[in-house]
């Protein structure tokens, strides 16, 4: 079993609300990675990071940061909800760099509805 | 052009039918492939991985074919419990940060 936590669970939160959903792994795995997953769709890669202090964007970071200050520690922040931000959070985490075979861990998720 | 397709589906099919799924990839350049399964509401989980040999793992047969660039699971024997979302995935190489890419997903419904 995976050793990657998301909290919380599911979250309803109105509209401007700022709002910071947690992600911690306890496998020492460097990469981590944050997507957004709608019912019945493909997973989109919102923020990833290589390591401490590293942070990239993925395909919709635009409304959203991400840090990593420690290892295990990678939380998603929303500045300013909205509706359009409802939808399933999921954190991964993965092997060292630089082995092609990575396998990705993921977290149980956080259901977020804006309202 | 998405970078990971897959037929939506749903595949309806009896216990015990052979069932297969295609994933096409549109970057050449893809180094990595790999099969995930997602149960409803569930996170994503490491089914197998393709390698260019094809593999197996028990009822389950992976395929690559690069020069087509797809990639097939082959399930045989279906089982109630195989009924799931399977999830095509390619990690490419943009200057070495193998970003996984995941397909829409294909989903399984097995009856008896």
């Amino acid at each position: 079993e995976a050793d990657i936590y998301q909290t919380p669970r599911y979250l309803v939160i109105g509209t401007g609300k700022k709002i910071t959903l947690e992600c911690s792994q306890t496998m020492g795995h460097d990469k981590m990675y944050w997507y957004q997953q709608d019912p019945g769709m493909e997973l989109h890669l919102i923020h990833y990071s290589y390591g401490v202090n590293s942070t990239e964007k993925g395909d919709l970071s635009s409304e959203s940061t991400v840090s990593r200050i420690r290892t295990e520690h990678f939380p998603l922040t929303l500045e300013s909800a909205r509706p359009s931000h409802t939808s399933q959070y999921l954190c991964a985490s993965s092997d060292p760099v630089g082995q092609g075979d990575e396998k990705l861990f993921f977290g149980s998720g956080t259901q977020l509805s804006v309202l | 052009r998405k970078e990971v397709e897959q037929d939506p589906g749903p595949f309806n099919v009896p216990e015990g039918a052979t069932v297969a799924f295609n994933c096409t990839y549109s970057n050449s350049a893809s180094q990595s492939f790999f099969w995930y399964r997602q149960d409803c509401r569930k996170e994503p989980k490491l089914l197998m991985s393709v390698y260019s040999s094809g593999n197996e793992d028990g009822r389950f047969t992976a395929q690559l074919n690069r020069a087509s660039q797809y990639i097939s699971l082959l399930i045989r024997d279906s089982k109630l419990s195989d009924s799931a979302t399977y999830l095509c995935v390619v990690r490419e190489d943009p200057g070495g940060s193998y970003i996984p890419t995941f397909g829409r997903g294909t989903s399984l419904i097995v009856h008896p």
